[in-house]
C-alpha cells in the first residue's frame, strides 16, 4: 500500500476484555514501531520490530501488552484484560531502516469503558 | 539516553519566523537529529533530519551548532495551516532503539 494503515481506526470495548490491534506497514519496511499516545499527550514508545524481532520489549506498559511481526510485514499489538487507563491511541510506524524517516498511521482509537 | 527539552508552547502570526529550539545536552556521536509535525487526529509526519551544521527542504530549515547539544527547527513565514505540535526526536536506530521516544513536543499555534 501506499502508506501505514492500522485497523480498526476505532475501537470501543469494555473492560476486562482483550483487544487486537493491527498494522500493516509500507511494503519493504524493515523497521516498524508502536506508540500510545494518551489525550493531550506526546508519544510514548512501547515496542520496536526489526525485521520481525522486537529487541527490547521494556517499553510495553505491563505484562497485558503484548506485540508480534510476521513475515516482516503484518504486526499485531495485543491488549489482555483492557482498562480504562489503556485508553488510548495507538500509533504505528513504519521504516526502512536505520535513520531513515518514520512513517505513521492514522492510528486507532481505543476507549475502555 | 539522549533525552530532549522543548517548550511546552509556543504563539506566532501569520507571516513570521518561527524558532523552535530542543536541547540534547547527552547526545550520542552516533545520533540524528529529526523533527516532526502532528496534526490533531493524524499521525506525526516527518520534517527534516539532520546531523550538523545545517539541513535545507522545501518544508523547513534545521540548525545544529558544532557541539550538538541543541538544535533549531526554523519555519519560515508560517501560516494558519502549521499549527500543530512539533517533535524533536534524538537517536540512533541500530545502537540504541529504545531512544526513539517522542518527548511532550512544542504546541505551535498561529494567529492571523
Amino acid at each position: 500500500g501506499a502508506g501505514v494503515s492500522q485497523s480498526p481506526s476505532n475501537k470501543v470495548t469494555e473492560k476486562g476484555k482483550d483487544v487486537e490491534l493491527r498494522c500493516d506497514p509500507i511494503s519493504g519496511h524493515t523497521a516498524l514501531y508502536w506508540y500510545r499516545q494518551r489525550l493531550g499527550q506526546g508519544l510514548e514508545f512501547l515496542i520496536y520490530f526489526q525485521g520481525n524481532s522486537a529487541p527490547d520489549k521494556s517499553g510495553l506498559p505491563s505484562d497485558r501488552f503484548s506485540a508480534e511481526r510476521t513475515g516482516e510485514s503484518v504486526s499485531t499489538l495485543t491488549i489482555q484484560r483492557t482498562q480504562q487507563e489503556d485508553s488510548a491511541v495507538y500509533l504505528c510506524a513504519s521504516s526502512a531502516g536505520n535513520n531513515e524517516k518514520l512513517f505513521f498511521g492514522s492510528g486507532t482509537q481505543l476507549s475502555v469503558l | 539516553l539522549a533525552k530532549t527539552t522543548q517548550p511546552i508552547s509556543m504563539d506566532s502570526y501569520e507571516g513570521q519566523e518561527v524558532n523552535i529550539t530542543c536541547s540534547h545536552n547527552n547526545i550520542a556521536t552516533n545520533d540524528y537529529i529529526t523533527w516532526y509535525q502532528q496534526f490533531p487526529s493524524q499521525g506525526p509526519r516527518f520534517i527534516i533530519q539532520g546531523y550538523k551544521t545545517k539541513v535545507t527542504n522545501e518544508v523547513a530549515s534545521l540548525f545544529i551548532p558544532a557541539d550538538r547539544k541543541s538544535s533549531t527547527l526554523s519555519l519560515p513565514r508560517v501560516s494558519l495551516s502549521d499549527t500543530a505540535v512539533y517533535y524533536c526526536l534524538v537517536g540512533d536506530l541500530l545502537y540504541n532503539n529504545n531512544d526513539m521516544r517522542f518527548g511532550a513536543g512544542t504546541r505551535l499555534t498561529v494567529k492571523p
